[in-house]
């Protein structure tokens, strides 16, 4: 089955504490983006990688790292200088240029 | 700059009765336009998309959508509302800058569905 897989479902994380949350897709493609969801907004873009080895900032990437040394990976880590972390978090990829399909989400929640 | 406006919050309908969810863009040139819809807890799924052609683009689960350019508008409509189609929907423009295609998302409108 081909698609977008995202784990965690739920993530909890500690004052202070950096967390990764994965991302993987077997369509292909090759571009992968994470975007942030706050109750009430739309999807906000953090990172976004069209070719392996390659990422660029989106509009709020402060407190938050990828890395892409595959091209079906695409792992988010959130680092403790993102002071307001609390968010549902989605990964997509596409073709370049053309249509995003989404993961199912991590939900991640501080302690 | 580019922007999307979807400006209901919140929508109620009858089952059975008639839907059209509103989405206005700013977008200089002729835009990618997407609308997605979510499910509590889960992903984005794609509904339908318009990138040319037929201004009358249909979708999946008896959803369809009409671009106006002179309104700059992308509306969502439904002749019949099932209760399962209670959920999220999101209207998107994909604006190419290079060679990305960057989405522009609005905030949303939450469906409820009355039996």
């Amino acid at each position: 089955d081909g698609g977008i897989t995202q784990s965690p479902k739920y993530l909890f994380r500690k004052e202070g504490q950096n967390v990764t949350l994965s991302c993987e897709q077997n369509l292909n493609h090759d571009a992968m983006y994470w975007y942030r969801q706050d109750p009430g907004q739309g999807l906000r873009l953090i990172y976004y990688s069209q070719i392996v080895n390659d990422f660029q900032k989106g509009d709020i990437a402060e407190g938050y790292s990828v890395s892409r040394e595959k091209k079906e990976s695409f792992p988010l880590t959130v680092t403790s200088a993102q002071k307001n972390p609390t968010a549902f978090y989605l990964c997509a990829s596409s073709f370049t240029e053309e249509t995003q399909y989404f993961g199912p989400g991590t939900r991640l929640l501080v302690l | 700059a580019q922007s999307v406006t979807q400006p209901d919050i919140h929508i109620t309908v009858s089952e059975g009765a008639s839907l059209e969810l509103r989405c206005n863009y700013s977008y200089g040139a002729t835009p990618y336009l997407f609308w997605y819809v979510q499910s509590p807890g889960q992903g984005l799924q794609l509904l339908l998309k318009y990138f040319s052609g037929d201004t009358l683009v249909q979708g999946i689960k008896g959803f369809e959508a009409e671009f106006k350019r002179s309104q700059s508008s992308f509306n969502l409509r439904k002749p019949s509302v099932h209760w399962s189609d209670a959920a999220e929907y999101f209207c998107a423009v994909g604006a190419a800058l290079y060679n990305f295609n960057k989405f522009y998302f609005g905030s949303g409108t939450k469906l409820n569905v009355k039996p």
